[in-house]
């Protein structure tokens, strides 16, 4: 198992702004997953992205995977003061465990 | 379908006591995982169970165990609890093991006094 590392770990904006969130990890994967997770409550899954894509969207988010630089992205457009949370991004390889590292914390204001 | 639910969802107990949570994976998910979160840790991986084998485990002392029953409903167990043990313990299912995503549960937050 292996953990990825979030950068930056806060991150504040104002609504409408975009927000950007990088993931760096070690070792070749089958996927990178991140997540979602509110104040004290569960993660929420967003995206799975397998390791021979190189972007996937999903409504507003978008998540790019270089795995020559072994890193990945998370870009939320059009913030909304819902989308504060800490994201979480997990790297995979096959039959391991999947382990996060410390997030990155985004807060939106409006 | 009914997501991943967890119980109780708040406990108290007293350093020394014992103490087992509960996780109900998605109906058909056969794998279930297990987290502990804190403020200081963050979010650790305690261990993973699939078709009641144990697959993956964590770095955590033997006080903590688990197990899983032939439905996929899966059990944690932590014993002679410590104040340090006071966390939201977090638990998910997915399909299978590994390459798929993972739905979590609410958690449960246990508080050691």
């Amino acid at each position: 198992s292996q953990q990825g590392e979030e950068d930056p770990q806060a991150l504040s904006i104002q609504e409408g702004e975009n927000a950007t969130m990088n993931c760096s990890y070690k070792t070749s994967i089958n996927n990178l997953q991140w997540y979602r997770q509110n104040s004290g409550r569960g993660l929420v899954h967003l995206i799975l992205i397998r390791s021979n894509e190189r972007e996937k969207h999903s409504g507003r988010l978008r998540v790019t995977l270089d795995t020559s630089k072994k890193s990945s992205s998370l870009l939320i457009t059009a913030s909304r003061a819902a989308d504060t949370a800490s994201y979480f991004c997990a790297p995979n390889q096959a039959g391991t465990a999947l382990i996060f590292g410390k997030g990155t914390t985004l807060s939106v204001s409006s | 379908k009914a997501g991943v639910t967890q119980t109780p969802r708040y406990l108290i107990k007293t350093r020394g006591q014992q103490v087992t949570l509960s996780c109900s994976p998605i109906s058909g998910h056969r794998s279930v995982s297990w987290y502990q979160q804190t403020p200081g840790q963050g979010l650790q991986f305690l261990f993973e169970y699939f078709s009641e084998t144990q697959r993956n485990k964590g770095n955590f002392p033997g006080r903590f165990s688990g197990r899983q029953f032939s439905n996929s409903r899966s059990e944690m167990n932590v014993s002679t609890l410590e104040l340090g043990d006071s966390a939201l313990y977090l638990c998910a299912s997915s399909l299978v093991s590994g390459d798929y995503e993972q739905y979590f549960g609410p958690g449960t937050r246990l508080t050691v006094t």
